[in-house]
């Protein structure tokens, strides 16, 4: 299994640019959310889902929109970036629907500049 | 909403000092878990803690879940330059997601 995986790595962007940040799960999981890290703020929650075809904001969803098609994927999308949004952004995802009740499987990380 | 504040941010130890961190909520918490993450990593789980007054033990690593499940901590014996990372804990919020501390960055001098 590969677990979560997260494309691409890193990324630069210019203020006002779109983008999609790419994650996969191969574990069948029910719950995948998105998380940013940002210094000495921890991991905030930006959006989740609980199963395919629903989705849900969590504390700091404005400027991302998400979409859940399949089980598998759970893409995060930068509407019009804003050096805001520079920052870490993990993708994670857990058995049973609450997210809370099990472990999380993060994966790698987009590391994200915008200018 | 609901917060978890985790003290203290970061922590020098000399190599073989003991190191703990606390969690703290202003409400109950359904559980608890722990993460650890390393330099340039990703955060990995450690454990999680579900009853009033619950204590684990992994190793040199000793997780405590309060009375009240308002707070928890967790604590290493003889640090290792391998447990070098941050340490965040995780308490499950009201609407099913996991509210994160900010965490506390432990760094271990030889």
């Amino acid at each position: 299994n590969a677990g979560v995986t997260q494309t691409p790595k890193f990324q630069v962007l210019k203020t006002g640019q779109s983008m999609t940040l790419q994650c996969a799960q191969d574990m069948n999981h029910e719950y995948m959310s998105w998380y940013r890290q940002d210094p000495g703020m921890g991991l905030r929650l930006i959006h989740y889902s609980v199963g395919a075809g629903i989705t849900d904001q969590g504390e700091v969803p404005n400027g991302y929109n998400v979409s859940r098609s399949t089980t598998e994927d759970f893409p995060l999308r930068l509407l019009s970036a804003a050096p805001s949004q520079t920052s870490v952004y993990f993708c994670a995802s857990s058995y049973s629907r609450r997210g809370a009740d099990n472990e999380q499987f993060f994966g790698p990380g987009t590391r994200l500049t915008v200018l | 909403g609901q917060q978890v504040m985790q003290i203290p941010q970061y922590q020098h130890v000399q190599e073989g000092e003991d190191f703990t961190t606390y969690c703290n909520s202003s409400t109950t918490l359904s559980n608890i878990q722990w993460y650890k993450q390393r330099p340039g990593g990703h955060p990995v789980f450690l454990i999680q803690l579900v009853k009033s007054g619950e204590v684990k033990k992994q190793k040199r690593l000793t997780f405590q879940f309060g009375e009240a499940k308002k707070n928890s901590s967790l604590h290493i014996t003889a640090t290792q330059t391998t447990d070098v990372g941050t340490y965040f804990c995780a308490g499950g919020g009201s609407q099913g997601n996991l509210i994160f501390g900010k965490g506390t960055k432990l760094s271990v001098k030889p």
